[in-house]
């Protein structure tokens, strides 16, 4: 039950696009469509803003997409507003009944 | 509006127990799984178990199987995760969250802390 690896931090300039990688192996990212996203502000809980790869839940902004491609998935938001920043995590189902997160990736809007 | 409270946290001795609930309301509790996640301090997330509707399927993470035991009462809308054989790199904050292996999380509670030290 590894950690999936993410990049410590990841930033851009409001209204660019950045993307946060998810790299896992074929047990878990690559194996199953169960990838989900979270965004952590600091002392608060984590919030889901994408499952099963690339859907959004209800009320979030379609500036959030998810993608998957072989044992990598990618979060990309665009047209970054202040409000962006923050902790992300991504997690996915692994072979066995387990779950697995991320290191997590620090987003700063420059 | 659906809310999930956690309750339970505080500071127990290394080898202490320590039972944490988590509370559900807004939502119909018994079609959802449920699931424990842990932050340690200025740490990433850890998934620790889940527990599907009927409470009659528990899975565990490597680390905390045969001292934790998730559960769920279903009348009271509650889930539990009762901590045996505690140990100082359990201290974390312990979150709650609605959902399984699938759509995890969309809704979390506010965490509860719990602290192992002598």
């Amino acid at each position: 039950q590894s950690a999936l690896t993410q990049p410590p931090s990841a930033s851009g300039s409001p209204g660019q696009s950045v993307t946060i990688s998810c790299t896992g192996t074929s047990s878990d990212v690559g194996g199953y469509n169960y990838v989900s996203w979270y965004r952590q502000y600091p002392g608060e809980a984590p919030k889901l803003v994408i499952y099963e790869v690339n859907k959004r839940p209800s009320g979030l902004a379609d500036r959030f997409s998810g993608s998957k491609s072989g044992n990598t998935a990618s979060l990309t938001v665009s047209g970054l507003q202040a409000e962006d920043e923050g902790d992300y995590y991504c997690s996915s189902y692994s072979r066995g009944n387990n779950l697995v997160f991320g290191g997590g990736t620090k987003l700063t809007v420059l | 509006e659906v809310q999930l409270v956690e309750s339970g946290g505080g500071l127990v001795q290394p080898g202490g127990s320590l039972r944490l609930s988590c509370a559900a309301s807004g939502f119909t509790f018994t079609t959802y799984w449920m699931t424990w996640v842990r932050q340690s301090p200025g740490r990433g997330l850890e998934w620790l178990a889940n527990i599907k509707q009927g409470g009659n399927e528990m899975y565990y993470v490597d680390s905390v199987k045969g001292r934790f035991t998730i559960s769920r009462d279903n009348a009271k809308n509650s889930v539990y995760l009762q901590m045996n054989g505690l140990r100082v790199e359990d201290s974390a904050v312990y979150y709650c969250a609605r959902g399984g292996f699938g759509q995890l999380g969309d809704y979390w509670g506010q965490g509860t802390l719990v602290t192992v030290s002598s």
